[in-house]
């Protein structure tokens, strides 16, 4: 399965933009980055995808290297709702069959 | 929109029991999926279908894990005999797979397994 690394943690303080690095050297030319996270208690929820360009939408951007190696999320004002589990994941399609493999995601905590 | 319904929320079995877990997912979505996500730990398939057929289950426990897509709409997951290790939350996600879309997956919001 296509890997993804991303570290365990990170804080950053409530109104301040907030960048969440991966790193997916892996990655063939195929393969989406996508974004998921999970609130307490919840389950995961989509937050952004791209191929090749950087894209924009109303939760978040999606900033992608040229060499596909490595992306980041970023959340231009952080809020206390944003504090999650963050998953960075390839979307590898095989045969038409597209799935996601989930990593261990960073935590992210929002300090008022 | 009405999204992913799962049920029961929570439940409770003692090792060598029965459990089954339903999902439903979002009107007219093919595909339909369901993770095991153990405390601490991202979400691992376990089983795919598209409409009522299986695309993979090859992290599946077959000896003791079934599922089925009846109709392919509605979803059961079952587990018999339950093991200590099987305690996790169970996620159920829908997808539309439209060529060509985000495939974005919608999640319910899991139940949880205890086994003592």
């Amino acid at each position: 399965d296509a890997k993804t690394t991303q570290p365990n943690s990170m804080e950053s303080n409530e109104e301040e933009p907030v960048h969440l690095p991966c790193n997916h050297s892996t990655i063939s030319g195929t393969d989406y980055i996508h974004w998921y996270r999970q609130l307490p208690s919840q389950g995961p929820e989509y937050v952004i995808h791209g191929l090749t360009s950087n894209v924009n939408n109303r939760m978040a951007s999606l900033a992608i290297a040229e060499d596909r190696k490595s992306s980041t999320l970023i959340l231009h004002r952080a809020t206390l709702r944003d504090a999650a589990v963050y998953y960075c994941i390839l979307r590898v399609t095989n045969f038409g069959n597209e799935k996601l493999t989930f990593g261990t995601g960073t935590r992210l905590t929002i300090i008022p | 929109e009405a999204g992913v319904a799962q049920s029961p929320r929570y439940k409770i079995i003692e090792k060598r029991q029965s459990v089954a877990f339903w999902c439903n997912p979002i009107s007219g979505h093919a595909t339909l999926y369901w993770y095991q996500q153990i405390l601490g730990q991202g979400p691992k398939l376990l089983i795919q279908f598209q409409n009522n057929g299986v695309v993979d289950d090859s992290q599946l426990p077959k000896d003791r894990f079934s599922a089925e897509r009846l109709k392919g709409v509605d979803s059961t997951l079952k587990i018999q005999p339950a093991k200590l290790e099987d305690s996790a939350v169970y996620l159920c996600a829908s997808s539309l797979s439209a060529p060509g879309g985000s495939n974005e997956q919608f999640f319910g919001p899991g139940t949880r397994l205890t086994v003592l």
